[in-house]
């Protein structure tokens, strides 16, 4: 059974610069939501898409934009970066009808200098 | 946006002991709750969910969940120094899949 898996594993990226990242679903999955976790804290909502629309959003800018794909995967797009964008990006899968029950994909560590 | 509060740690038992994370939230529509577990440099991993007043047993673990207190906890029988790891509480809120606290880090002694 196919996890969660995102890409890269690691990115190195400085100020101004853009930045995209993907991840794959778990198998059987329709729902994909992007968490930023910066050091020490829990991992902060995004957004969140099913059928390949936005459908909820957290208190992120515009700076950050994503899409999915008719094959549910999902990609995350930050542009302008700057040095706060520096964190670990988690991408979840889930059921659409069973939203919260997410399960993580193992991430990836952007840095921004 | 509705709140997760846990403390932070870092909780030190022995091996063998029981360990008690606990988790308070602000949102009293919420139904579902959900523990995480997550090892330095690794992403969150699901270990227990609970929907309804009371405990719910899995292995090691234990639920619990009190609607009228807004609060819910887990409790680790039997620690192991594998259990090591920083501890999530996370909570559906509105129009967020996921409110999570900020995690608690446990630290089982050998």
């Amino acid at each position: 059974d196919a996890g969660v898996t995102q890409s890269p594993t690691h990115l190195i990226k400085t100020r101004g610069q853009q930045v995209t990242l993907r991840c794959s679903p778990k198998s059987g999955h329709d729902t994909v939501s992007w968490y930023q976790q910066a050091l020490g804290q829990g991992p902060q909502f995004i957004f969140q898409y099913y059928e390949e629309e936005e459908r909820q959003r957290g208190n992120f800018p515009d700076r950050f934009s994503g899409h999915q794909f008719p094959n549910y995967s999902s990609e995350l797009n930050v542009n302008a970066l700057l040095l706060g964008d520096s964190a670990l990006y988690l991408c979840a899968s889930s059921l659409f009808h069973r939203y919260y029950e997410q399960y993580f994909g193992p991430g990836t560590r952007l840095t921004v200098t | 946006q509705k709140e997760v509060e846990q403390n932070s740690g870092p909780l030190s038992v022995p091996e063998g002991a029981i360990a008690s994370l606990n988790c308070t939230y602000s949102d009293r529509g919420s139904q579902s709750f959900f523990w995480y577990r997550q090892y330095s440099g690794k992403s969150p991993e699901l270990i227990m969910s609970i929907y309804s007043n009371g405990d719910k047993e899995d292995g090691r673990f234990t639920a619990q969940l009190n609607k009228a207190s807004q609060y819910v906890s887990l409790l680790i029988r039997d620690s192991q120094p594998s259990d090591s790891a920083t501890y999530l509480c996370a909570v559906p809120s509105g129009n967020t899949p996921l409110v999570f606290g900020k995690g608690t880090r446990l630290s089982v002694i050998a």
